[in-house]
């Protein structure tokens, strides 16, 4: 069955530190890839998404992802973080077929001390 | 409405009730989802619509969750019987190509 991993479940870093959160899926199909973010609060938010060409992603709030098709990874990073990007951070993957539905990663919550 | 809704925003019940949780999709988008997280874990697929073919019910846990939706609005899931693993965040999400999720009802089962 195809799933998502997101090694890092806590990630503690100090404000202008340099992020990178890994995912990695296991389907040899053509996917489509995501990254959601959830604010203390507030409810899931679309943060980037890749359906195909560049791999290279940029998404809102500086984020970008690259998707490696040879390593089955879509790593998030951002070069220096601030206090507001507090949150919890989702992987996730849509596979071929007729549901289109999203394999979530468990989640990286990650905290960003000023 | 702007965004995805859902109601209520918690709901606190005994074991062995039925609830139902709604969902107000974002106009114009024909798919329509249902999730499950519980603590510490990802979301969890649990049911899709789209246009007026029948829904993938895969991801349903039992017999005792089912959903409904009409034609392109609205969706309930009604979950019977509840059991006190049936505690989550139930998250609802439509759309055309992008999903889009709104705030989710927290269930608590007692």
């Amino acid at each position: 069955a195809q799933s998502v991993s997101q090694h890092n479940h806590h990630v503690i870093l100090s404000e202008a530190a340099s992020l990178e959160l890994g995912c990695n899926y296991s389907y040899g199909g053509t996917v489509n890839l995501f990254w959601y973010v959830q604010y203390p609060g507030q409810h899931l938010q679309l943060l980037l998404k890749y359906f195909s060409g560049d791999p290279l992603v940029k998404g809102i709030k500086g984020f970008e992802a690259e998707f490696i098709k040879s390593k089955f990874s879509f790593n998030l990073r951002k070069p220096s973080v601030q206090w507001s990007d507090t949150a919890e951070y989702f992987c996730a993957v849509k596979v071929g077929g007729a549901t289109n539905k999203l394999i979530f990663g468990t989640g990286t919550l990650l905290a960003v001390q000023p | 409405g702007a965004g995805v809704s859902q109601s209520p925003s918690n709901k606190v019940t005994e074991k062995g009730k039925d609830v139902e949780l709604r969902c107000d999709p974002i106009s114009g988008h024909t798919a329509l989802y249902w999730y499950r997280q519980r603590l510490g874990q990802g979301l969890e697929f649990l049911i899709y619509f789209q246009g007026n073919s029948a829904p993938d019910k895969s991801g349903l846990p039992s017999d005792r969750f089912s959903a409904e939706r009409t034609g392109e609005s609205v969706s309930t899931l009604t979950i019977q019987r509840t059991q006190q693993e049936d505690s989550a965040v139930y998250l609802c999400a439509s759309s055309l190509s992008t999903q889009y999720f709104g705030p989710g009802t927290r269930l608590t089962v007692l």
